[in-house]
């Protein structure tokens, strides 16, 4: 099994621009989250969501956008990037609450200059 | 959202050294993780503390759970190069959905 996926692995974007990070698990779980770390910090949660159709707002929400159509896939949506969301972002997954494990994907790192 | 305090937030030691890394709140959690983290790469859970007053050992790591349910301790005994890396704990929200982590504790063993 592959776990958690993300894509890309890498992004620089100008101030302004768009784009999604993609998540996909194959472990059919319920529960999954979207984290920001920067440099030497701890994860701070974004969104989370605990079913496909359901998606809640974490810690930073402020822009960025989630949505959860199916069970395997949690797109992270940045509409207008700007140089304060420069991060590592990192995907996770859980089979139910947050007492179980996060299984947690490799990480985007993004770059807005 | 609940909040959790690591310390400390660096630690430099040497082979066979002892070392606690500690994580405290003023809330009380349902359950508390402890994570580690390798560069370039995503935390990994290391044990989970459901239980005031648990305590777990994993080989020469040893982690405890307040008997309030407000903090926690990771001890490593004898630490190992190997044992390098950020050591995250994160905190079971009341609600059970989500994860309240602390800011980390980096952690370097020098041969």
């Amino acid at each position: 099994n592959a776990g958690v996926t993300q894509t890309p692995k890498f992004r620089i974007l100008k101030i302004g621009q768009s784009m999604t990070l993609q998540c996909t698990q194959d472990m059919n779980h319920n529960y999954m989250y979207w984290y920001r770390q920067d440099p030497g910090m701890g994860l701070k949660l974004i969104y989370y969501s605990v079913g496909a159709g359901i998606t809640d707002k974490g810690e930073v929400p402020n822009g960025y956008n989630v949505s959860r159509s199916t069970t395997e896939d949690f797109p992270l949506r940045l509409e207008l990037a700007a140089p304060s969301q420069t991060s590592v972002y990192f995907c996770a997954s859980g089979r139910r609450g947050a007492q179980e494990t996060q299984y947690f994907g490799p990480g985007t790192r993004l770059l807005v200059l | 959202t609940q909040l959790l305090e690591q310390s400390p937030q660096f630690l430099s030691i040497q082979e066979g050294e002892n070392l606690t890394v500690y994580c405290n709140s003023s809330s009380v959690f349902s359950s508390l993780q402890w994570y580690r983290q390798e560069p370039g790469e995503g935390p990994v859970l290391l044990v989970t503390v459901v239980t005031g007053g648990e305590v777990k050992k994993l080989k020469r790591l040893t982690f405890q759970f307040g008997d309030a349910r407000k903090d926690s301790s990771l001890h490593i005994t004898a630490a190992q190069p190997g044992d390098t890396g950020l050591y995250l704990c994160a905190g079971e929200e009341t609600s059970g959905s989500r994860l309240t982590f602390g800011e980390g504790t980096q952690l370097t063993v020098n041969p």
